[in-house]
């Protein structure tokens, strides 16, 4: 069954509208859980890393006010796409990881649209 | 600067060929070497590896890692229409974040 739970699948919104996507993990508690946005036809970048009870860490090049990350649970942390703009649009996916030596686990994904 | 490279970027073959994809890396601290395979929606795990030379299988998958040559393939045989997707390589670095490369696209025509 599916080891990460990540939602909505799909936002279409207008510019300036601030976006939040959840990540859950479903069959472990995760200290740590990252974001991912991916470009078409490019691969995978990490955008930044969600430690529970601390300040993410955020990737070279990615705006922290911008891109805010709230990891308040060991099995929650969400990412909020603040005045998204249609730059932003991207498809944005999640991962799980239960210990540092164990793969990590992806969600579905959110695809975002910004009119 | 930590760089992962698949090669070939893309492959068509026919129902049931045998097809190798390739993945070498260039990473600071390695841990391991992992393959996904990615249809429409987010990666499904397929193979973890750490150690050179020991072969993961899982049905007609197949993979192995080379670190003294920081290289690694995924073997696909009795390749079927199900298989198309792009199958991802990446690389895990001492702080647990993964870097991807591009990803190599498989297409299994009937």
């Amino acid at each position: 069954g599916a080891v990460v739970s990540q939602h909505p699948s799909r936002v279409i919104c207008k510019s300036g509208t601030s976006v939040k996507i959840e990540c859950r993990s479903l069959d472990f508690q995760a200290t740590t859980m990252f974001w991912y946005r991916q470009f078409p036809k490019q691969s995978l970048m990490l955008m930044a890393t969600s430690n529970e009870g601390s300040k993410a860490t955020y990737e070279q090049g990615v705006e922290k006010d911008k891109f805010l990350i709230n990891h308040a649970s060991l099995t929650l942390s969400t990412l909020t796409v603040t005045s998204a703009h249609p730059e932003d649009s991207s498809f944005y996916i999640c991962s799980v990881r239960e210990w540092v030596n164990q793969p990590q686990h992806f969600g579905d994904g959110t695809r975002l649209s910004i009119l | 600067e930590d760089k992962v490279v698949q090669s070939p970027l893309s492959l068509v073959v026919h129902e049931g060929d045998t097809v190798t994809l390739n993945c070498s890396y260039e990473v600071t601290n390695f841990r391991s070497l992992l393959w996904y395979k990615q249809e429409k929606k987010a990666p499904t795990f397929l193979f973890m590896l750490t150690s050179s030379g020991i072969e993961k299988k899982s049905g007609r998958l197949s993979s192995i890692l080379d670190k003294k040559e920081l290289f690694s393939i995924l073997n696909i045989t009795a390749t079927q229409t199900g298989d198309s997707a792009v199958y991802l390589c990446a690389v895990g670095g001492s702080q647990g974040n993964l870097i991807f490369g591009k990803g190599t696209k498989l297409s299994v025509k009937p």
